[in-house]
């Protein structure tokens, strides 16, 4: 089960273009959280929204977040040819919270 | 330097083998996790686990399984019961419950 579907697959975009990537999830959660993925590496920790939170900022990046779509977004403004990589957005896998699943992700592609 | 170490990097099978694929983390993290990651795909839960000696099936635990004897390890064992292992497999741990995770680098298991 994927708790986390993320829009869209993948994304070309010139250098100090901003870049718009969107989950959605099924069920109620406390959080949901962000996660950068390099070809081949593991994953590494972007940004971590709360329920009760409409808006996040992280430097480059902007995450809002809507219980009442069920919905996030994450925007990375300026975009670098580094922030090429897979994002991925996590939700918990069970009512007890431990454990994280994830979406699909979101391919991104910066050219220079 | 704290953090989360999987080892072997790659790693070669011949099909009717068991194998083991390690996860340490220094980060006196109480939670572990393991998942699998196909090409193009996002990141499926296998086991967790939430302290020594007690660990819960994922999404996808056929033909896995696991064991916590100590908090800082937690290793995977890919079984001959598990018809098409050929993945990135990434471990993970966190702190405690709606926190980040942590992953490792991942290992990419080949059967040949």
């Amino acid at each position: 089960s994927q708790q986390g579907e993320e829009d869209p697959q993948a994304l070309s975009i010139q250098e100090g273009e901003n870049a718009t990537m969107n989950c959605s999830y099924k069920t109620s959660i406390n959080n949901l959280q962000w996660y950068r993925q390099n070809s081949g590496r593991g994953l590494v920790h972007l940004i971590l929204i709360r329920s009760n939170e409409r808006e996040k900022h992280s430097g480059r990046l902007r995450v809002t977040l809507d219980t009442s779509k069920k919905s996030s977004s994450l925007l990375i403004t300026a975009s670098r040819a580094a922030d090429t990589a897979s994002y991925f957005c996590a939700t918990v896998f069970n009512q007890a919270g431990t454990a994280l699943i994830f979406g699909k992700g979101t391919t991104l592609s910066v050219s220079s | 330097d704290g953090g989360i170490t999987q080892s072997p990097k790659y790693l070669f099978r011949k099909e009717g083998q068991n194998v083991t694929l390690s996860c340490e983390q220094n980060l006196n993290h109480d939670a572990m996790y393991w998942y699998r990651q196909d090409p193009g795909q996002g990141l499926r839960l296998i086991y967790y686990s939430q302290i020594v000696n007690d660990f819960q099936k994922g999404d996808i635990a056929e033909g896995y399984s696991v064991s916590r004897e100590k908090k800082e390890s937690f290793p995977l064992t890919v079984t001959s019961a598990q018809k098409n292992p050929t993945a990135f497999y990434l471990c993970a741990s966190r702190l405690g419950r709606h926190n980040e995770q942590f992953f490792g680098p991942g290992t990419r298991l080949t059967v040949l």
